[in-house]
């Protein structure tokens, strides 16, 4: 089946920095891919949606300036989480779609943060 | 909004014990329905889905039944393996892209 990639799978990083999640489809060209965040105990969320070649669409209450979404390529998506604090730490799990029109969703393994 | 309520965990079940866990839905129209399986140290998986009401999805032996009236979707497998440990995830959706989960229900299986 098809493969999603996600690095890291887990970061701990100091307050301040800055933290780059990357999910690479490996097998099939991803048009789209969402990011999804999960704190403790609670729901996955979906943050936003990126497509190739354009801005990512964020979903309401998600800071768009402090969660960048780069999707530079059919494979690629990065989210870069910029001044990490410890409100930050949470689950963070990418999925892709291959091709447009298509219902099957491929999930990443996820990224744990930790910000100290 | 839609959203998806599902039964919190974690749950710990002998093998060959029979397994429930609980999914309600709010959804506005008629969404499609998801169970997906996350196993330790991999990417979600789709387990089995249905996509409109008495639906029933099946695969590995679990089965879920799409309840129109009670909004529900419960996930069902008469006995359970070790190797069914994982965490469950309820979602829903309208377009087969945009979901909305649950919180996950984390299963062990013991010998």
């Amino acid at each position: 089946g098809a493969v999603v990639s996600q690095h890291p799978s887990r970061v701990i990083c100091k307050s301040g920095t800055s933290v780059k999640i990357e999910c690479r489809s490996l097998d099939f060209q991803a048009t789209t891919m969402f990011w999804y965040r999960q704190f403790p105990k609670k729901s996955l969320m979906l943050m936003a949606t990126s497509n190739e070649g354009s801005k990512a669409t964020y979903e309401q209450g998600v800071e768009k300036d402090k969660f960048l979404i780069n999707h530079a390529s059919l494979t690629l998506s990065t989210l870069t989480v910029t001044s990490a604090h410890p409100e930050d730490s949470s689950f963070y799990i990418c999925s892709a779609v291959p091709g447009q029109g298509s219902e099957k969703l491929f999930f990443g393994s996820g990224t744990q943060l930790s910000v100290l | 909004g839609d959203s998806v309520t599902q039964m919190e965990g974690p749950v710990t079940l002998s093998e060959e014990a029979c397994l429930t866990i609980n999914c309600t839905y709010t959804a506005t129209g008629y969404p499609s329905l998801f169970w997906y399986v996350q196993y330790p140290g991999e990417g979600l998986q789709l387990l089995l889905k249905a996509t409109k009401a008495d639906d029933k999805g099946s695969n590995k032996g679990f089965e879920a039944t799409y309840r129109k009236e009670t909004t529900s979707f419960h996930l069902e497998k008469g006995s359970v393996q070790v190797s069914d440990s994982a965490v469950y995830f309820c979602a829903l959706s309208h377009t087969g892209n945009q979901f909305y989960f649950g919180t996950g229900t984390s299963l062990t299986v013991i010998p």
